[in-house]
């Protein structure tokens, strides 16, 4: 299948700290990459869809000015959680839908935060 | 009603078994459905998809649609241990790849 790579893959960061986490498309383009958030023992919540080029589109309760998403390229987004706080700790994963056929998503390994 | 509907276990079986997990969606518009699979602390592994009502078959796995019904299952065949984890449903639609998880089911296959 194709290769979505995400970085870092675990970070822990001071309260009130930015935290830039990158996904990349390695062996194809992406126009349209998700962005998830999983709490232990939940499932995942799509947090917002990245689209290359144009601004991301969030989720409902998802707040756009804490969680700055980028997606300058066709195989990069980037999602920057800002001002992080202890309840932002979680385990955030970014898919990509895998072209031309746009019906599969591919997942990146997960960046586990921790907030301290 | 949630969007997507799997009890959450655990479900155990017997090493050698049938798994058999279910999930229902509330979404008619959903076209195209995704089982992953999900280890802890990793992120999910696309299992298998299906867009047509019946059956579709991968090695172990089978998994089955019923569209009137709003219901999709997926079949573990000769469950080994490294099948323990947790799958995840995911319908979508065509158009609008935004996939909707369910809560999971979590399957320990037991030796």
């Amino acid at each position: 299948g194709a290769v979505v790579s995400q970085h870092p893959s675990r970070v822990i960061c001071k309260s009130g700290t930015s935290v830039k986490i990158e996904c990349r498309s390695l062996d194809f383009q992406a126009t349209t990459m998700f962005w998830y958030r999983q709490f232990p023992k939940q499932s995942l919540m799509l947090m917002a869809t990245s689209n290359e080029g144009s601004k991301a589109t969030y989720e409902q309760g998802v707040e756009k000015d804490k969680f700055l998403i980028n997606h300058a390229s066709l195989t990069l987004s980037t999602l920057t959680v800002t001002s992080a706080h202890p309840e932002d700790s979680s385990f955030y994963i970014c898919s990509a839908l895998y072209t031309p056929q746009n019906t599969e998503a591919f997942f990146g390994q997960g960046t586990r935060l921790t907030v301290v | 009603q949630k969007e997507v509907e799997q009890n959450s276990g655990p479900l155990s079986v017997p090493e050698g078994a049938i798994a058999s997990l279910n999930c229902t969606y509330s979404d008619r518009g959903s076209q195209s459905f995704f089982w992953y699979r999900q280890y802890s602390g990793k992120s999910p592994e696309l299992i298998m998809f299906i867009y047509s009502n019946g059956d579709k078959e991968d090695g172990r796995f089978t998994a089955q649609l019923n569209k009137a019904s709003q219901y999709v299952s997926l079949l573990i065949r000769d469950s080994q241990p490294s099948d323990s984890a947790t799958y995840l449903c995911a319908p979508s639609s065509f158009g609008n790849e935004k996939l909707t998880f369910g809560t999971g089911t979590r399957l320990t296959i037991i030796p």
